[in-house]
């Protein structure tokens, strides 16, 4: 069954501090792999997207990583502000059918106080 | 900032009524969504659209229907709102599947009392 997994579910952090958010998939074939913001009550805004033989990409003071053989991703946020306070979806999309369906993550809660 | 564009943004309505949620897109895209999302779950799809006068179900089931007569416009129509179906309704477009990013609106909160 393909599925996306993020962790954790919630992350408090401090203004000015770094943190990781995970992602791990079970979604096959692998086409590519988004992160998007999602701030509370407006919709979701891709940030990055990787494919297979991508292993970082960078926006900003976000970077992702992907390991395609461990099927894991991570989005690190570099000296947090609190502006960054919102969840972050993880999605991967399949290459196995014409329509290229998205397997989205429930999404890590991130609320960064002063 | 994409110019997806979902009114009414919160919609509270009593039971039975029929409910029309707009959704319009001014860039050209031929690809459009509508997303399911309830609070700490994730986005599920309910509607899609290749193009003008195409439809076509999406993974999670869904007494609602939509219409595709032009480009830029994708509304979502419940003929018969319930309870169960309060929840936030997104829309979305793209240029094409899976590479391009999908854009998305602010959505429609829809409670139904």
């Amino acid at each position: 069954k393909n599925q996306v997994e993020q962790s954790p579910q919630s992350l408090i952090i401090l203004e000015g501090k770094n943190c990781t958010l995970q992602c791990n998939y079970t979604v096959s074939p692998f086409s590519n792999l988004r992160w998007y913001k999602q701030d509370t009550g407006r919709g979701p805004v891709s940030l990055t997207i990787m494919t297979f033989s991508e292993n970082t990409k960078s926006n900003g003071r976000y970077t992702a990583t992907l390991d395609a053989d461990t099927k894991q991703s991570s989005l690190h946020i570099t000296a947090s502000q609190l502006s960054d306070s919102a969840s972050y979806i993880c999605v991967v999309t399949d290459r196995g059918s014409t329509l290229g369906r998205l397997y989205f993550g429930r999404g890590t809660q991130l609320t960064v106080w002063p | 900032e994409a110019d997806i564009y979902q009114t009414p943004r919160y919609l509270v309505i009593g039971t039975g009524k029929k409910i029309t949620l707009e959704c319009s897109q001014t860039m050209g895209h031929d690809k459009m969504y509508w997303y399911q999302q309830d609070p700490g779950m994730e986005l599920h799809l309910i509607h899609y659209s290749y193009g003008v006068n195409s439809t076509e179900k999406g993974d999670l089931s869904s007494e609602s229907t939509v219409s595709r007569i032009r480009t830029e416009h994708f509304p979502l129509t419940l003929e018969s709102a319930r309870p169960s179906h309060t929840s936030q309704y997104l829309c979305a477009s793209s240029a094409t599947w899976g590479s391009q990013p999908q854009h998305f609106g602010d959505g429609t909160r829809l409670s139904i009392l």
